[in-house]
């Protein structure tokens, strides 16, 4: 079945450094991948998104790239900081046809001051 | 604009008691998702509706799990009974135009005893 994977489980970094988290999905359909942060107790939050047209999307400190060819896409944090550490999810989401919204299983960033 | 509401925040129930969760979603959404967020997991798909249709529930586990969305706007996810297995957070979500931004009730926390 179709399936998102994400890597890694666990990032720790230090303070200002960058911090990237890839995933991989396996429906080629899947048109619309966005990046949730979901801070401990609290709803997963909307950060960034991008849709399969696009290969890179920036929004100030967080940005996001798209490799359709090979199924990847990945969220880069650069200059990172305490309010950053939270557990951040992908997903893949098809537009059309089934409609299904797949969750990768999360990671889990530790900014260290 | 309010966003989408989820009632009760916290249910602490014995096993073999029945819960019921509430969802409202964002006003115009016809894209209503519920969500199981086990500790340190991705939300996975229990439904989705279309406006009142379930147009995905085949990980909807139906022995003891119900849901409804009468009139299309509201939404109650009923577990009868509840089982230990079960704890865990549901979150409602909700989408308008289908092309993917999908946003999160803050979820019940659902313990079982």
């Amino acid at each position: 079945g179709e399936n998102v994977e994400q890597h890694p489980s666990t990032l720790s970094v230090q303070e200002g450094d960058s911090a990237v988290i890839k995933c991989t999905y396996s429906d080629s359909a899947s048109n619309y991948f966005p990046w949730y942060k979901q801070e401990l107790g609290k709803r997963p939050q909307l950060i960034i998104d991008i849709r399969s047209n696009v290969g890179e999307k920036k929004d100030q400190r967080i940005a996001v790239t798209l490799n359709k060819t090979a199924k990847h896409f990945s969220l880069h944090i650069t200059e990172t900081q305490p309010e950053d550490s939270a557990v951040y999810f992908c997903a893949a989401y098809m537009s059309s046809g089934t409609y299904k919204y797949i969750f990768g299983t999360g990671t889990r960033l530790k900014v260290l001051a | 604009e309010a966003g989408v509401v989820q009632s009760p925040r916290y249910k602490i129930i014995e096993k073999k008691q029945p819960v019921a969760f509430w969802c409202n979603p964002i006003s115009g959404h016809n894209t209503l998702y519920w969500y199981r967020q086990n500790l340190g997991q991705g939300p996975e798909l229990l439904i989705r509706y279309e406006n009142e249709e379930a147009v995905d529930d085949s990980q909807l586990p139906k022995d003891r799990f119900s849901a409804e969305r009468l009139k299309g706007v509201d939404s109650t996810l009923k577990i009868q009974p509840a089982e230990l297995g079960d704890s865990a957070v549901y979150l409602c979500a909700s989408m308008g135009t289908g092309q993917g931004e999908q946003f999160f009730g803050p979820g019940t926390r659902l313990t079982v005893l």
